[in-house]
């Protein structure tokens, strides 16, 4: 079964201080796709990225940026210079890709980690 | 598009009344989900489907039943309403189940 963990459940900083946001998956399968979605306090989740198993190359978008490590089964989220509108809750998501599989077509997420940035 | 829509957006009921939570979208999407998002608890996959005529349960699908007569619906019931499905009720879509999911606004139900 596959499983993602959110180990910080709530993370407060102040405005322009960076923060990483921990993601920590398990899965048998050899391909796999993982997700971070924003919930900001109105509440819609909104899509941040998608990195696939097979991809460990870093990603930068903006002040966002992930670190995905196969070999500690990590895919961490850094926002570089915190703002007040990045304070939502942040969760992961783990989507096994093998047809066949006892989790094909399921999208598991973390408990999510509250992020609030103070000014 | 509207993309993913759901209704509705609040609702009360009563232990061991019945309904029906909706949900459509217009992306000719295969992948329909139901999740409830609880306090600490993330979001728990209740059912999910791959296709019209195709569902199977998730990680918490007590309770809840579901059916997908079409591409289009994805509809959520509750057969006896009981204080501990008091949630947020997301609906989610995605094509095939390597892309990203889109998300519809959100039932709140509150059971009494």
């Amino acid at each position: 079964a596959q499983k993602v963990t959110q180990a910080q459940t709530e993370i407060s900083v102040v405005e322009k201080e960076d923060v990483t946001l921990d993601c920590v998956y398990e899965t048998r399968d050899t391909t796999y796709y993982l997700f971070w979605y924003k919930q900001p306090p109105s509440g819609e989740l909104v899509f941040l990225i998608r990195r696939n198993s097979f991809d460990e190359q870093n990603e930068i978008s903006g002040r966002y940026s992930w670190n995905f490590q196969k070999s500690t089964s990590s895919f961490n989220f850094t926002i570089t210079a915190s703002q007040v509108v990045d304070s939502a809750v942040y969760f992961c998501a783990l989507s096994e890709a093998s047809a066949g599989g006892t989790s094909y077509g399921k999208l598991t997420f973390g408990q999510g980690t509250i992020l609030t940035v103070h000014p | 598009n509207a993309g993913v829509t759901q209704t509705p957006k609040f609702q009360v009921l009563k232990t061991g009344q019945s309904m029906t939570l909706q949900c459509a979208q217009d992306m000719n999407h295969e992948y329909m989900s139901w999740y409830r998002q609880d306090p600490g608890m993330g979001l728990r996959l209740i059912h999910y489907s791959v296709g019209a005529g195709i569902t199977d349960q998730g990680e918490v699908p007590n309770g809840y039943n579901v059916s997908r007569s079409t591409t289009e619906d994805f509809p959520l019931r509750l057969l006896s309403a009981a204080p501990s499905q008091t949630s947020v009720y997301f609906c989610a879509s995605r094509q095939g189940q390597v892309n990203e999911q889109f998300f519809g606004p959100g039932t709140r139900l509150t059971v009494l």
